[in-house]
């Protein structure tokens, strides 16, 4: 089956810094989303991105499908970013999503 | 409600007893799904129903765990004879389209179920 793997595992940072977290996956997708869990283990929709490039606010991403990543950036972290960020997919033919190995991001004031 | 409806947020039950967890999706979604999430792991697919129909249900870990969405809306997560290794956060998931194509998965705020 697909492997997806997210990078760094752990980020901190101070409160205002950029980051970019990493998505990648072994096969070809046909959804892609984003997601934060926050630390009371709601897990937030952030993009839904099978391809191409969304802003959000402070947030976006962009997704690369022929060379198999994701990218998400956070630009002037908050401590309310705190939690873990998952990117989830699933394969042509299918419908389950199989979810990353996700980055835990600490978020320091 | 707007979002995605889970109900207990929280649950505890003894070893060996039967608990139900309930699902109400977001009104007019087709698909809908559940996932278990280990404490530490991200979550991870256990059945998948199109309206009423189970047309997926390889994740379930065993013959313990039983599904339903009888009119295609509101679902039933069942455990029989809990054990302890069924304590997690139980999710569920409503899409628009059918099979999950082309459309966002939506979640609910899960149920946390500790099995005593």
């Amino acid at each position: 089956g697909i492997q997806v793997e997210q990078s760094p595992p752990d980020l901190i940072l101070q409160e205002g810094a950029n980051s970019t977290l990493r998505c990648n996956f072994s096969d070809s997708v046909n959804n892609l989303q984003w997601f934060h869990q926050n630390p009371w283990g709601q897990l937030i929709n952030l993009f839904y991105i099978p391809s191409g490039t969304k802003q959000n606010g402070r947030l976006s991403a962009t997704t690369v499908a022929t060379e198999r990543y994701s990218l998400l950036y956070i630009s002037s972290s908050q401590t309310t970013d705190s939690g873990v960020y998952f990117c989830a997919v699933s394969t042509s033919g299918t419908y389950k999503y199989i979810f990353g190995t996700g980055t835990r991001l600490k978020v320091l004031a | 409600g707007a979002g995605v409806s889970q109900s207990p947020r929280y649950k505890v039950a003894k070893r060996g007893q039967d608990v139900a967890l309930r699902c109400d999706p977001i009104s007019g979604h087709v698909s809908l799904f559940w996932y278990q999430q280990a404490l530490g792991q991200g979550p991870e697919f256990l059945t998948y129903f199109q309206n009423e129909a189970q047309l997926d249900k390889s994740g379930l870990p065993s013959d313990r765990f039983f599904a339903e969405r009888p009119e295609g809306s509101v679902s039933t997560l069942k455990i029989q004879r809990t054990q302890q290794e069924d304590s997690a956060v139980y999710l569920c998931a409503s899409s628009l389209a059918p099979r999950n194509s082309g459309q966002p998965q939506h979640f609910g705020d899960g149920t946390r179920l500790s099995i005593l």
